[in-house]
């Protein structure tokens, strides 16, 4: 099974922060990583498919980026509504999985 | 408008069994790739299983041979049977729709598994 790290945990910003999360792969999946938002007793939200592709609808504050094994979501100006619960998630091969998630706090 | 509303959950005895139900609107099931993810309290998100538009499933190691994924494409719905249920299948459920991403996800229906 490919197991995702995702770094930090949890990560404390202010509103206007420009904040990356970053989330390692186990082993190479090409672009098969996508990323999420879930707010508390919610659905999880998709953000970013594919690596770098912005869903419909979604802010473009936004964007993903990968090197390698190495893939990140980086929030260029943080705004209240975005205070939540991210995870990443690949589709390489299943089990699909995820990260265990970084809790993005003021 | 394309929507998922899951059923069926609630509070079950360990070893008990119990059917959790997706109804799609908006599109058409046998066209889409369809899925269970989970969540236990205070936890995050567990992949349960994939059922592919051919109508054959994948399932995590958690689950299989105990959970079986199913639809009903007359009546646009997906199915989640689960048998020999444990302490540790606690969780909300969601159905979400996609191959690769996960895109819509339903609501969630809890289920709870406790003597």
């Amino acid at each position: 099974d490919i197991q995702l790290t995702q770094s930090p945990s949890s990560l404390s910003a202010s509103v206007g922060d420009r904040v990356t999360i970053t989330c390692r792969a186990s082993q190479s999946m090409s672009n098969f990583l996508h990323w999420y938002q879930q707010k508390p007793g919610k659905a999880p939200n998709l953000l970013i498919y594919a690596a770098s592709s912005l869903q419909s609808g979604v802010p473009s504050r936004f964007s993903g980026s990968t090197s390698g094994t190495d893939f990140s979501l980086t929030i260029s100006s943080l705004q209240p509504e975005d205070f939540a619960v991210y995870y990443c998630q690949q589709s390489y091969n299943t089990p699909y999985t995820f990260g265990q998630g970084t809790k993005l706090e003021i | 408008e394309v929507q998922l509303v899951e059923s069926g959950g609630g509070l079950i005895q360990p070893g008990g069994s119990l059917r959790l139900s997706c109804a799609a609107s908006g599109f058409s099931l046998s066209n889409s790739y369809m899925n269970w993810v989970r969540q236990a309290p205070g936890k995050g998100l567990e992949w349960v299983s994939i059922i592919y538009n051919s109508g054959t499933a994948s399932y995590a190691d958690s689950v299989r041979g105990r959970f079986t994924i199913s639809r009903d494409d007359s009546k646009n719905t997906l199915y989640l049977q689960m048998n020999s249920l444990r302490a540790e299948d606690t969780a909300v459920y969601y159905c979400a729709s996609g191959f690769n991403w996960l895109d819509p996800w339903g609501q969630g229906t809890p289920v709870s598994v406790s003597s």
